[in-house]
């Protein structure tokens, strides 16, 4: 069982929707990562909190708006999205600096119509 | 910038047999790390294993190995023993260097391997 949780499994939402994805880990980590990954492409990095500061955002557009409420939560804010948006949204938190292994979770399956 | 290639979008294994994932990276970076994830049709990431870019030997973990070269800038992943759980999408990927606790994974685009029986 992976011990990064992110619910929900599955969203379908419209265009004109607001609705929010949830991340949680009680690992202690203190960075927590939003990815994107269309299918039969690799992940690609969208934000990068870091004690619970937003460290880097990769350019990603307003209809994305991340939160973190404290350091064992992460969400993601979603709204006007667009169809091309939908794809899966992986969650994941850093242990350390010793490796920079990140654990992940399952994913969200995001379908916007 | 940093860049991972991975060269065989599919791969073929029979059961209990090896099989070697190719990566290639570049990087200006003396020091980056090297990793690889396995992804089930399930979704989630699985971390597999990782080599440092100043380690002497290479990394193993279980029945995965990294061969790890870095004058030829390749850190390819063997897996023996196959079995047919390995059965997934594998992704090579290199970290940027770390700022604070944050780190930048950059993925490969990732090869499919079935394993048969």
């Amino acid at each position: 069982d992976t011990e990064v949780t992110q619910t929900p499994k599955h969203l379908v939402m419209g265009m004109t929707n607001k609705k929010s994805l949830k991340c949680e880990q009680h690992m202690g980590h203190r960075a927590m990562y939003w990815y994107k990954q269309k299918a039969k492409k690799p992940p690609e990095l969208m934000f990068v909190y870091s004690y619970e500061k937003l460290s880097i955002n990769e350019s990603v557009p307003s209809r994305f708006s991340p939160e973190c409420p404290n350091s064992s939560l992460l969400n993601l804010h979603l709204h006007a999205l667009q169809p091309e948006d939908s794809a899966l949204y992986l969650c994941a938190s850093n242990r350390g600096i010793d490796t920079g292994e990140l654990f992940f979770g399952e994913g969200s399956r995001l379908t916007v119509l | 910038a940093q860049k991972i290639t991975q060269t065989q979008p599919g791969m073929f294994v029979q059961e209990k047999e090896a099989v070697t994932l190719d990566c290639t990276y570049d990087t200006s970076d003396p020091s980056y790390g090297l990793f690889w994830y396995k992804q089930p049709s399930s979704g989630e990431m699985i971390f597999l294993i990782y080599q440092g870019s100043y380690d002497q030997q290479n990394a193993t973990e279980g029945r995965y190995s990294l061969n790890f070269q870095k004058a030829r800038k390749s850190a390819n992943l063997v897996i023996s023993a196959s079995q047919l759980g390995d059965s997934a999408m594998y992704f090579c990927a290199m970290r940027e260097v770390n700022t604070g606790t944050a780190s930048k994974l950059t993925f490969g685009t990732g090869t499919r391997l079935q394993v048969t029986l």
